[in-house]
């Protein structure tokens, strides 16, 4: 089945530097890779996805890029705000199943 | 999007007992789905839950363990079994609208704690 390896497991920048944090997946079948962001105590909310025929998406300050053939994608988080500090996961997910499959998640500290 | 009102939010439970936990969406959904998230860890999926069929379980899940219904395309309900404190987690479904080809969404979650 689908593995997913993502990477720091903790993060800590200061406020105004730029996050990256990385995911690697195993199956070249799945399409679908979303980012999620968890603050405590609070259901995940997805804060940006991207689809195989994509190699780059953006959104104000948050970016994904993907490489389809190394099998690795990547969320970029610019001009960080404390706001911004939170539990983010990448997931990998195939149109065909719609099921997801996490990565372990990063835990963001922005410092202000 | 969807609305997803789960429930309980929150419960504790004597181990041996069982909870039921309700997923109620405001719109008819292709694809509901049961994740398990224990204590400082990430989402693992239990099992996709199929209308009108059984549900389809992740490795490592079982359906005596972890039953699932879903009688129709707005609401699917999860019971734990036989608990114990293991089983202490967070418990979220998850809705995708249109067959796997947009986003999924979650309900605010089911804190179960097993004493």
């Amino acid at each position: 089945g689908e593995n997913v390896e993502q990477h720091p497991s903790t993060l800590s920048v200061q406020e105004g530097d730029s996050a990256v944090i990385k995911c690697t997946y195993s199956d070249s079948a799945s399409n679908y890779f979303p980012w999620y962001k968890q603050e405590l105590g609070k259901r995940p909310q997805l804060i940006i996805d991207i689809r195989s025929n994509v190699g780059e998406k953006k959104d104000q300050r948050i970016a994904v890029t993907l490489n389809k053939t190394a099998k690795h994608f990547s969320l970029h988080i610019t001009e960080t705000q404390p706001e911004d500090s939170a539990v983010y996961f990448c997931a990998v997910g195939s149109s065909n199943t719609g099921k997801l499959i996490f990565g372990q998640g990063t835990t963001l500290q922005v410092k202000p | 999007s969807a609305v997803i009102s789960q429930k309980p939010s929150r419960d504790i439970c004597q181990r041996g007992t069982s909870l039921t936990i309700q997923c109620q969406v405001d719109s008819q959904v292709t694809m509901m789905f049961w994740y398990r998230q224990q204590p400082g860890q990430s989402l693992t999926l239990i099992a996709t839950a199929n209308q009108g069929s059984e549900a389809t379980y992740e490795s490592g899940f079982v359906i005596d363990k972890f039953p699932i219904s879903r009688p129709n395309l707005t609401f699917s309900t999860l019971t734990v079994s036989n608990m114990s404190p293991e089983d202490s987690s967070i418990y979220l479904c998850s809705v995708e609208e249109n067959g796997g080809n947009t986003e999924a969404f979650f309900g605010q979650g089911t804190r179960l704690t097993v004493v």
